[in-house]
């Protein structure tokens, strides 16, 4: 079955480390997303890609980073300067182009400890 | 920053009985959607309607669309209490940028 699968489902993190939270899609999607939820909140646009080898920063990119060295795949890094990590995110993937529904993972809860 | 406005943010209904959420837009909307969250899960799509349309239906969902109003709107019929999550509309902005709005979140009562 295609889909999108994200991992850990849950993370603790101490102050002042990396921590990277995994996207894998076998949906053929050229097109991948990350987002923050806080409670109660709605969606925040981390990073996005467009495709392999790019990616562009959404509206809250600070304290993050990402990679798209594959297709299939789209790591975040939620980094040391990031003041405030505690949150769900969400992974997202949608075709390039289409303008069209977006499938999502099930998400990552990360809690700084 | 988020596209979408929804209101209300928070609605409570008996079970049998319509919810009605909506949405709005300060950009040019292209193809708006809506998507349901249960609590702690991923989002899934319901439906989308593209500019040319004005109403769309989809089983007990029903999606209108004001491109002068720059406004939508979902309407759960007969609702039950399965129901019960937040919905959320969402908008591809410049660069293929997939926004959210705020959302709302439904509770039906059984």
């Amino acid at each position: 079955d295609g889909g999108i699968t994200q991992s850990p489902k849950y993370l603790f993190r101490k102050e002042g480390q990396n921590v990277t939270l995994s996207c894998e899609q076998n949906l053929n999607h050229d097109a991948m997303y990350w987002y923050r939820q806080d409670p109660g909140q709605g969606l925040r646009l981390i990073y996005y890609s467009q495709i392999v080898n790019d990616f562009q920063k959404g509206d809250i990119a600070e304290g993050y980073s990402v990679s798209r060295e594959k297709k299939e795949s789209f790591p975040l890094t939620v980094t040391s300067a990031q003041k405030n990590p505690t949150a769900f995110y969400l992974c997202a993937s949608t075709p390039q182009g289409s303008r069209t529904e977006a499938f999502f993972g099930q998400g990552t809860r990360l809690t700084v400890v | 920053s988020q596209q979408g406005e929804e209101d209300p943010q928070a609605l409570s209904i008996q079970e049998g009985e319509n919810a009605t959420m909506n949405c709005s837009y300060k950009t040019s909307i292209n193809n708006l959607q809506w998507y349901r969250q249960n609590s702690g899960r991923g989002l899934v799509h319901l439906i989308l309607i593209r500019s040319n349309e004005r109403e769309k239906h989809s089983g007990r969902l029903r999606v209108t669309l004001d491109t002068s109003k720059k406004s939508s709107s979902l309407l759960i019929t007969a609702s039950r209490a399965a129901d019960t999550a937040s919905y959320f509309c969402a908008e591809y902005g410049v660069g293929n940028k997939l926004v959210f709005g705020a959302g709302t979140i439904l509770r039906v009562k059984s």
